[in-house]
């Protein structure tokens, strides 16, 4: 079965540096997101994107946050100057179709800690 | 925008108990309603989904009902089993975008 495949599984950083997650959606889908979800705590949407733009992005998705599809398989997420409060599950999700019609599927995830 | 609220946060059961999971949401524009299963450590899956042009639906042992008048939806799993534990996660979303919103999900410990 396709899944989402995201990497690394795991980053550690240093406060104010840039990080750069991974994510390459099923092949077929047409619409991707990144969520985020703090330990214990709800997931929470930062951005989708549709047709080699973003689509939609939460207040989270501030300027220090970026995306971009580079070779059309790829997905990636930017974070230019990292936080302590970045700290977080980052979760790539892609579907198919329309929303009525498409299932979320998610990534495993790229744990974020930032000392 | 839309606000979806679960409850409860915590839920423990007994083996074999059935357990409910219920969220309201905001925008009555909303109109598809996915419920996700997050067992420790791994990605968000779905479980089940309703569209509101349906009241009820059914899968094995689990079922999710939608009041649209009301603005809520329930997640029912009877005959619970030991691989029930998770954490569960409600979803809305609406038409005119391509967004989910999640609740703050609930914490599924089934007793053996």
């Amino acid at each position: 079965e396709p899944e989402v495949t995201q990497t690394p599984s795991h980053q550690v950083t240093q406060m104010g540096q840039e990080v750069i997650l991974r994510c390459v959606p099923i092949s077929n889908h047409l619409y991707f997101y990144w969520y985020r979800q703090i330990l214990g705590q709800k997931v929470e949407f930062l951005v989708s994107f549709y047709n080699n733009e973003i689509s939609e992005k939460s207040e989270i998705f501030d300027d220090q946050f970026s995306v971009e599809r580079p070779d059309g398989s790829n997905f990636t997420l930017k974070i230019r100057s990292t936080k302590l409060e970045d700290s977080a599950m980052y979760f790539c999700a892609s579907r198919l179709r329309d929303i009525n019609t498409g299932e979320l599927f998610f990534g495993e995830g790229s744990r974020l800690t930032v000392l | 925008g839309e606000n979806v609220e679960q409850h409860p946060s915590t839920l423990s059961v007994q083996e074999g108990d059935s357990a409910v999971i219920k969220c309201t949401y905001s925008d009555s524009a909303s109109n598809y309603f996915p419920w996700y299963k997050q067992e420790l450590g791994k990605r968000p899956q779905l479980i089940i989904d309703i569209r509101s042009n349906v009241g009820e639906k059914k899968d094995q042992r689990i079922a999710v009902t939608l009041n649209k008048t009301a603005k809520h939806f329930s997640l029912h799993i009877t005959e619970t089993q030991p691989e029930d534990s998770a954490v569960y996660f409600c979803a809305a979303s609406k038409v005119s975008g391509n967004q989910f919103y999640f609740g703050t999900g609930t914490s599924l410990t089934v007793i053996p």
